[in-house]
């Protein structure tokens, strides 16, 4: 099975400017996650969807950030106007429905990341 | 509420000698511990992952890593290092109420000397 993708893989935008970022995670994964890393620390998480609904978004770090997940299936992820301290790379990851006994249950399958840079 | 500690940001070690990055844990509830790996210009790959049973636990590619509840902590291992090691590893930690979100360390990047 296809895993979880992230487009795009690099983005460099200006101060000021809007990016969305895009997450499709593995197909019937109802569980979504966001999580970003800044340079030089820690993955972060951000948001936790449960098909469409955000079942955790204590992470988010502003209301510069707004994430969605329309239909439950991909994802977006909007940093709008973007600001220097939102360079990083963010990750998105999938994992199964509660309590469906598949193999992975309890585990989160991460895309490859997208590299945004603020200039 | 949770966190993780790796000693080392970077660990340096010889093709074939041993690998060992530390990680130590700290979790109000039993936890669940990771090992991811991100090679360059890839993703995080699980390596391996400690829920419940046996402690010592086996992963992809000759990694292992033991659980030490008394220690708090999660330590990888590898007896050999080979020249393809080369990576950032993080070790990480959710609660064991499955689907929790994932808590991770800064990081240690590997470099393996020829």
């Amino acid at each position: 099975e296809a895993g979880v993708t992230q487009f795009p893989s690099h983005s460099v935008i200006e101060k000021g400017q809007t990016v969305t970022l895009r997450c499709d995670p593995i197909s019937g994964h109802d569980n979504l996650y966001w999580y970003r890393r800044v340079m030089g620390k820690e993955i972060k998480f951000l948001l936790h969807f449960v098909k469409e609904s955000k079942q955790d978004e204590s992470g988010m770090p502003n209301n510069r950030f707004l994430a969605e997940r329309t239909g439950g299936t991909y994802s977006t992820l909007k940093v709008q106007p973007a600001e220097l301290e939102d360079s990083g790379v963010y990750f998105c990851a999938s994992s199964p429905p509660v309590g469906s006994g598949r193999v992975g249950s309890y585990e989160q399958y991460f895309g490859p990341g997208t590299r945004l840079t603020v200039t | 509420a949770q966190s993780v500690t790796q000693l080392g940001s970077h660990v340096s070690v010889s093709e074939g000698a041993l690998v060992l990055l530390r990680c130590n844990y700290s979790s109000s509830v039993p936890p669940y511990l990771f090992w991811y790996v991100q090679y360059p210009n890839q993703g995080l790959q699980l390596l391996l992952k400690y829920t419940t049973g046996a402690t010592l636990v086996k992963g992809i590619n000759g990694f292992e890593a033991e659980f030490k509840k008394s220690e708090t902590s999660f330590h990888l291992t590898k007896p050999s290092a080979h020249m393809s090691d080369a990576a950032e590893y993080f070790c990480a930690v959710s609660g064991s109420w499955g689907y929790q979100k994932v808590t991770f360390g800064t990081g240690t990047k590997l470099q393996v000397i020829p």
